[in-house]
C-alpha cells in the first residue's frame, strides 16, 4: 500500500530558481491538497484540487501553482523561488467523509 | 470564518495521562479527527469520531465530544516516551473543506 507518494523528499534551491514537487496518490481519491508547515505556524493550505482538471486557490498560494493532469498525480511549481518558501511542504488525498491521507512530506530550502 | 484551536504545549510524566484539548468553531463539521505527527514524518490518522457520537475509545485513545461547547478532546492513557509528537485536531464537513489546528506538541518526561 503506498498510499500518497511525494518526490523529492529533500531539496536546495538558489533564489530565482524553479522547481516542481510531484504528488501521486494510488487511493482513487477526488481530492488533493498540497500544504506548507512553518514552524509554530502548523499546516497552510496553499493550492487543492476536487477532481482531475481542477484546481483552486487556497490560504497561501502566491508564489506557487498546481496542475493536476490525472486523477492520481497533483503537481507544485516554484517558477522563482524565493527564501520564504523554505518550508516542509505535505501533500493529502481525500474523499467525501473519509480522512485526509498525507504524504510524508518533501523538506525544502531556499538559499 | 471556520477555525480550529489547540494549546501549543502539553508536558506530562511517562506513565500519567495525557489530555489534549481542542475548540472548533464550525458547526456543521460531520467527522473530527486526530492526527499524530512524529519527527521528520507526515501526518498520521490516529482516530476520529463522528459528530453524533459523545466518546468514542480504541485501546489507550479515548475521544471525547460536547457539541454543545464545541470542544473535542484526547485522552491517551499510560503515556509513553514514544507518544511524544504533535498532535493535530481537524474537522470536516462532507466536502473537500477540512480545517487543522495548529498542533499541540506533546513531550513526554522519562
Amino acid at each position: 500500500n503506498a498510499g500518497v507518494t511525494q518526490t523529492p523528499k529533500f531539496r536546495v534551491l538558489k533564489t530565482g530558481q524553479s522547481m516542481t514537487l510531484l504528488c501521486a496518490q494510488d487511493m482513487n481519491h477526488e481530492y488533493m491538497y498540497w500544504y506548507r508547515q512553518d514552524p509554530g505556524m502548523g499546516l497552510r493550505l496553499i493550492h487543492y484540487s476536487v477532481g482531475e482538471g481542477t484546481t483552486a486557490k487556497g490560504e497561501v498560494p502566491d508564489g506557487y501553482n498546481v496542475s493536476r493532469l490525472k486523477k492520481q498525480n497533483f503537481l507544485l511549481g516554484l517558477e522563482s523561488a524565493a527564501p520564504s518558501q523554505t518550508s516542509v511542504y505535505f501533500c493529502a488525498s481525500g474523499a467525501v467523509d473519509s480522512p485526509l491521507h498525507f504524504g510524508n512530506g518533501t523538506r525544502l530550502t531556499v538559499t | 470564518g471556520e477555525d480550529v484551536e489547540q494549546s501549543l504545549f502539553l508536558s506530562v510524566r511517562e506513565g500519567d495521562s495525557s489530555v489534549i484539548n481542542c475548540t472548533y468553531t464550525d458547526s456543521s463539521s460531520t467527522y473530527l479527527y486526530w492526527y499524530k505527527q512524529e519527527p521528520g514524518a507526515g501526518l498520521q490518522l490516529l482516530t476520529y469520531i463522528f459528530s453524533n457520537m459523545d466518546m468514542k475509545q480504541d485501546q489507550r485513545l479515548t475521544v471525547l465530544l460536547n457539541k454543545k461547547d464545541k470542544h473535542l478532546s484526547l485522552r491517551i492513557a499510560d503515556t509513553q516516551t514514544g507518544d511524544s509528537a504533535i498532535y493535530f485536531c481537524a474537522g470536516a464537513s462532507g466536502t473537500y473543506k477540512y480545517i487543522f489546528g495548529t498542533g499541540t506538541r506533546l513531550k513526554v518526561l522519562a
